[in-house]
């Protein structure tokens, strides 16, 4: 079936630690996966994105694994600060080839407390 | 250079209407994808359109349905609206013709039905 699991639900950490967020998806055919940020009241915008023939990207403060095998992928955010306090969500592209459709997960509500 | 646009941006319906929601796109983009958006969750993928065509639908009813128009610009039609229907209503832009590249969210439509 086409599912994205996305996990934990609510995320609260101190600034300054890091926070994890794990996903995972169904269709082995997947072969992008992004991750978006929406704060209150906002549009998603695209944070970072990893295509599958890469394990890993970093972007600043901000990185994306990806195992295949495991069909999961997680979203790093080191040296938290109180602006990344948003919900974010995984994605992942069902289909393969002309791919068509991104099925998003559920959301992670992060709160930074300073 | 102006973002998605959507109009409009709050409607409230009655149960058994139909509604029409109306998207322009970034300049240049060339596709456009649609999702609703429940409070508390993912945005669930409803269509997308490459060119005019229909190149990707989500798991909806047919009372969903939606085209895009010669200039890119697309609408999204439910009809025989249900209490379930109500939701953010989100639209994306994108260049690339799949799923596989930043989509560019309008606001959204916030359709309520009583």
């Amino acid at each position: 079936g086409e599912n994205v699991e996305q996990h934990p639900s609510t995320l609260s950490v101190q600034e300054g630690d890091s926070a994890v967020i794990k996903c995972t998806y169904s269709d082995s055919a997947s072969n992008y996966f992004p991750w978006y940020k929406q704060e209150l009241g906002k549009r998603p915008q695209l944070i970072i994105d990893i295509r599958s023939n890469v394990g890993e990207k970093k972007d600043q403060r901000i990185a994306v694994t990806l195992n295949k095998t495991a069909k999961h992928f997680s979203l790093h955010i080191t040296e938290t600060q109180p602006e990344d306090s948003a919900v974010y969500f995984c994605a992942a592209s069902i289909g393969g080839g002309a791919t068509n459709k991104l099925i998003f997960g559920t959301g992670t509500l992060l709160a930074v407390q300073p | 250079d102006a973002g998605v646009t959507q109009s409009p941006t709050h409607l409230i319906k009655t149960r058994g209407q139909h509604v029409t929601l109306r998207c322009s796109p970034i300049s240049g983009h060339k596709s456009v994808s649609w999702y609703q958006q429940v409070l508390g969750q993912g945005p669930q993928f409803i269509f997308q359109y490459y060119e005019k065509e229909e190149r990707g639908r989500g798991n909806f009813p047919d009372r969903f349905s939606a085209r895009q128009f010669p200039n890119y610009s697309s609408e999204l039609n439910v009809n025989a609206l249900l209490l379930g229907d109500s939701a953010l209503y989100l639209c994306a832009s994108s260049l690339a013709q799949g799923v596989t590249g930043e989509l560019f969210f309008g606001e959204g439509s916030r359709l309520t039905v009583l």
